[in-house]
């Protein structure tokens, strides 16, 4: 079963440096989202593509964060200069016609 | 932007009783799903349910779109039923972003 995977699953970081996470969407989804989950909320979300294109952005992706789909399959999520507010889960969903499966997350501790 | 509440917030049972979540959406939606979050952060499909009932096992759901609600019912509730629950919906003007409810958190006890 290829469901969706996210690489790492956790990640320690110092303040200020920059990090980036992977996604591999279900192999036949074009449409892939980002969401982000912190302590005792449902998760946010934060990008959202189809095929390559990145259709809608969140308020909640500031300038610091970049998001990546170059050829329509995997994605990347880019974090620069990290602060402590951006410990998080980031959660990588995908969909082909409507239901949405989620990967198991990348937990980000910023220290 | 559609609003999503949950109730209750929080859920002590015993094994085996029945318990019913409920899900309260401000607008009209196109895509409606219940996800279970284990202890380690994975989210798992239990429904996906815009309208109507479905069933799966001890697990059944509803969604009454005209009046803007959803439930899920667990019956014989085991210890494995444990964790967080929460109701996610897009919204008809979204391009297929989820907007979730804060979660109902159910404790099962042996």
């Amino acid at each position: 079963d290829t469901g969706v995977s996210q690489d790492p699953r956790h990640k320690i970081t110092k303040r200020g440096q920059n990090v980036t996470f992977r996604c591999d969407p279900i192999s036949e989804h074009n449409r892939l989202y980002w969401y982000r989950q912190t302590l005792g909320q449902g998760p946010e979300f934060l990008t959202y593509f189809q095929n390559e294109a990145q259709l809608e952005k969140s308020r909640l992706l500031s300038d610091r964060f970049s998001a990546e789909r170059p050829k329509g399959s995997f994605s990347t999520l880019e974090i620069q200069r990290t602060e402590q507010g951006d410990s998080a889960m980031y959660l990588c969903a995908s969909t082909l016609l409507g239901e949405q499966y989620f990967g198991p997350g990348t937990r980000l501790t910023v220290t | 932007g559609i609003q999503v509440e949950q109730s209750p917030p929080d859920l002590i049972l015993q094994e085996g009783a029945n318990s019913t979540l409920r899900c309260n959406f401000s607008d009209s939606v196109n895509n409606l799903q219940w996800f279970h979050q284990n202890p380690w952060g994975q989210l798992i499909n239990l429904f996906y349910i815009p309208s109507g009932t479905k069933q799966n096992g001890r697990l059944s759901a509803t969604t009454v779109a005209t009046e803007r609600y959803s439930l899920l019912y667990i019956s014989s509730s085991q210890t494995t039923d444990s964790g967080v629950y929460f109701c996610a919906l897009r919204g008809g003007t979204s391009y297929g972003k989820l907007t979730f409810g804060q979660g109902t958190i159910l404790t099962v006890h042996p």
